[in-house]
């Protein structure tokens, strides 16, 4: 079946760092993939996205390009802010029925 | 358009007590997904609606949990004689018929607490 793979957390970086998130997949056919972030004791909000291969999805100076070849979906930022930690999900949807699977979530923490 | 909006926030109850948690979608939205997350994992996949039709079930949607949407608006999500394994946050999204790649837009969800 479908799933979604992310790099275990936290990631603890230091204000203005680069961030990357690793996220590869498993599906057939062609998902369509999200980025989700999660604040503290809220739902969960959409990120990015992106709905076929060499799709650029891009939001809040955050970006993750859909890489077919290495079934990949890396969440990047080239300068995290202290206000960027949250709960980060990666998930795909597949064509038919559209539900959402989603990776365990990878934690950043963010300090000034 | 105020979102997915989800009650009660949070809900402690003994074990074996049922309980009722609401969802109220956004209005144009004719899809509606309930979610169980636990803590440190991602969500999981109970059951969807299209319109007041319920149309996948989750094996993990055992015959104590039961979702109705009446008239294809707000739904409900009952589980009966609960478990210290319900504890759980429980989340609502909805999405237009036509989701392709459009995402998903969730509620803050109904934290449960079995004591």
């Amino acid at each position: 079946g479908n799933s979604v793979t992310q790099m275990e957390g936290p990631v603890t970086l230091s204000e203005e760092a680069f961030l990357t998130i690793n996220c590869t997949y498993t599906a057939t056919g062609y998902p369509s993939l999200f980025w989700y972030v999660q604040y503290p004791g809220e739902g969960l909000q959409l990120l990015l996205k992106a709905t076929k291969a060499d799709d650029k999805g891009s939001n809040k100076g955050f970006e993750a390009t859909y890489r077919k070849e290495t079934t990949s979906f890396h969440l990047e930022k080239g300068s995290v802010q202290v206000s960027d930690s949250a709960v980060y999900f990666c998930a795909l949807s597949d064509q038919g029925f559209q539900k959402l699977v989603f990776g365990t979530g990878t934690r950043l923490l963010v300090s000034p | 358009d105020t979102g997915v909006s989800q009650n009660p926030r949070h809900k402690i109850t003994k074990r074996g007590q049922n309980v009722t948690f609401r969802c109220d979608p956004i209005s144009e939205h004719n899809r509606l997904y309930w979610y169980r997350q636990t803590l440190g994992q991602g969500p999981e996949f109970l059951t969807y609606f299209q319109n007041e039709a319920q149309l996948e079930k989750s094996r993990l949607l055992s015959d104590r949990f039961s979702a109705e949407r009446p008239k294809g608006s707000f739904s409900t999500l009952e589980i009966q004689r609960t478990e210290q394994g319900d504890s759980a946050m429980y989340l609502c999204a909805s999405s237009p018929r036509t989701a392709q790649g459009y995402g998903y837009t969730f509620g803050s969800g109904t934290r449960l607490t079995v004591v």
